[in-house]
């Protein structure tokens, strides 16, 4: 079946524009997880869905990012005013439940550059 | 606050031979998930193999195998007859076994580059 999707695949926009990117999950799946990769580094988590219930936000950096997830299914990633430090590639993963035993597939990501 | 640490930025293979990535991390928890997954230029995350903490025997999949030493807090990685295409970068993660959250912490990630 298809796995995650993710678009735009690359995004390039001025600093202070806002973007939207959106996320695609593996139908079935419940939760629904963003992550930020910087250059070089590793993933950190940002927002996750389940179901639901309420999200859980803890990972967002600033009040400048939000994300809803709109009929259990599609989910976009909002930031505002882009910064050049939120330069990086948005993850985007999908499961069948929030519980760690539960194998998360990833989507391609978006790689956002901010100028 | 669970921490996973991946001392190796970057290691090289020759293509057959076997290589060992390293990961340690920091719980207080009991219950808990281990993952490698690895990364090629296509950005793709792949789950190479995951790990049950409960679980003493360590996990195999096919050449990918672990060494899971639960009381050191070690995670390693071994590629048996390495291959050009498992040149890629490997994070290691950690997730909580309970509680209602899934969310994987992350290493910073090995980059593995097999020659030919």
């Amino acid at each position: 079946g298809a796995g995650v999707s993710q678009s735009p695949s690359n995004k390039v926009t001025e600093k202070g524009k806002d973007v939207e990117l959106r996320c695609d999950p593996i139908s079935g799946h419940t939760a629904l997880y963003w992550y930020r990769q910087s250059l070089g580094q590793g993933l950190e988590f940002l927002i996750y869905f389940q179901g639901n219930s309420a999200p859980d936000k803890s990972g967002l950096p600033s009040d400048r990012f939000s994300a809803e997830r709109t009929g259990g299914s599609v989910s976009t990633l909002t930031i505002q005013r882009t910064q050049q430090e939120d330069s990086a590639v948005y993850l985007c993963a999908s499961s069948l439940g929030l519980k760690g035993r539960y194998e998360q597939y990833f989507g391609p990501g978006t790689r956002l550059t901010v100028t | 606050a669970q921490t996973v640490t991946q001392s190796q930025p970057e290691m090289s293979v020759q293509e057959a031979e076997t290589v060992t990535l390293s990961c340690t991390y920091d719980t207080s928890e009991n219950n808990y998930y281990l993952f490698w997954y690895k990364q090629p230029p296509s950005r793709q995350m792949i789950l190479v193999i995951r790990q049950e903490a409960y679980k003493q025997q360590n996990a195999t999949e096919n050449r990918f195998s672990v060494n899971f030493q639960k009381a050191a807090k070690s995670f390693s990685l071994k590629i048996s007859d390495s291959q050009l295409g498992d040149t890629a970068m490997y994070f290691c993660a950690f997730a909580h076994g309970s509680g209602n959250t899934g969310k994987l912490i992350f290493g910073q990630g090995t980059t593995l580059q097999v020659k030919p």
